[in-house]
């Protein structure tokens, strides 16, 4: 079964260390993927998108994230976390193979100490 | 603003008792969707709609019921509540197909059936 799998239930971070939130999928075929960050008590919000081009993307907040295509991952990255960057993230894929439907991963709570 | 209104935000409610939690966008997009997010699950879809009065199952759709008679409305129906049911319901909604390019969540709905 297609599936979206993120690496980490849960990371701690101190302010200023880096950040890389692992993510990877299952599908075939071309694929959109995303990653979106939901802040405490809060709805999910869109942090960057990747369709198609640079595998580079930059988001909201100093977030990017790479599409490595051989290795089915889109990790999330930022040089240097905050402690306002404490929030969950989700990672999600959609696939043209599965009628475009968008499937979230587990979910990555995120804790940055200040 | 563009926006996904959910109501109520919160609701306690004992097992049995019909509720509905409404949805609605004003963005004229054609497709919309409910997820219940549960902690270590990430979400998972219950029903979405392509448009009017065209709806159909997602993931997990036992014990919940939609309707979809207007382009911005897509109430979620539970007819008979049960504590399993507990959880953490996001409206969203997109201008294309099952959300292959991302979606505007609504602010949630926390239900607690006791």
């Amino acid at each position: 079964a297609q599936s979206v799998s993120q690496h980490n239930h849960h990371v701690i971070l101190s302010e200023a260390a880096s950040l890389e939130l692992g993510c990877n999928y299952s599908y075939g075929g071309t694929v959109n993927l995303f990653w979106y960050v939901q802040y405490p008590g809060q709805h999910l919000q869109l942090l960057l998108k990747y369709f198609s081009g640079d595998p580079l993307v930059k988001g909201i907040k100093g977030f990017e994230a790479e599409f490595i295509k051989s290795k089915f991952s889109f990790n999330l990255r930022k040089p240097s976390v905050q402690w306002s960057d404490t929030a969950e993230y989700f990672c999600a894929v959609s696939s043209y193979n599965q009628g475009g439907k968008l499937i979230f991963g587990q979910g990555t709570e995120l804790s940055v100490k200040p | 603003e563009a926006q996904v209104t959910q109501n109520p935000r919160y609701l306690i409610t004992v097992t049995g008792k019909k509720l509905t939690v409404t949805c609605s966008q004003n963005m004229n997009h054609e497709y919309m969707s409910w997820y219940r997010q549960d902690p270590g699950l990430g979400l998972r879809q219950i029903y979405y709609s392509m448009n009017v009065e065209v709806t159909d199952k997602g993931d997990v759709p036992e014990g919940y019921k939609v309707s979809r008679k207007e382009k911005r409305n897509f109430p979620l129906i539970l007819e008979s509540p049960s504590p399993n049911q507990t959880s953490l319901y996001f409206c969203a909604s997109s201008s294309q197909g099952q959300g292959a390019y991302g979606y505007t969540f609504g602010s949630g709905t926390r239900l607690t059936v006791v």
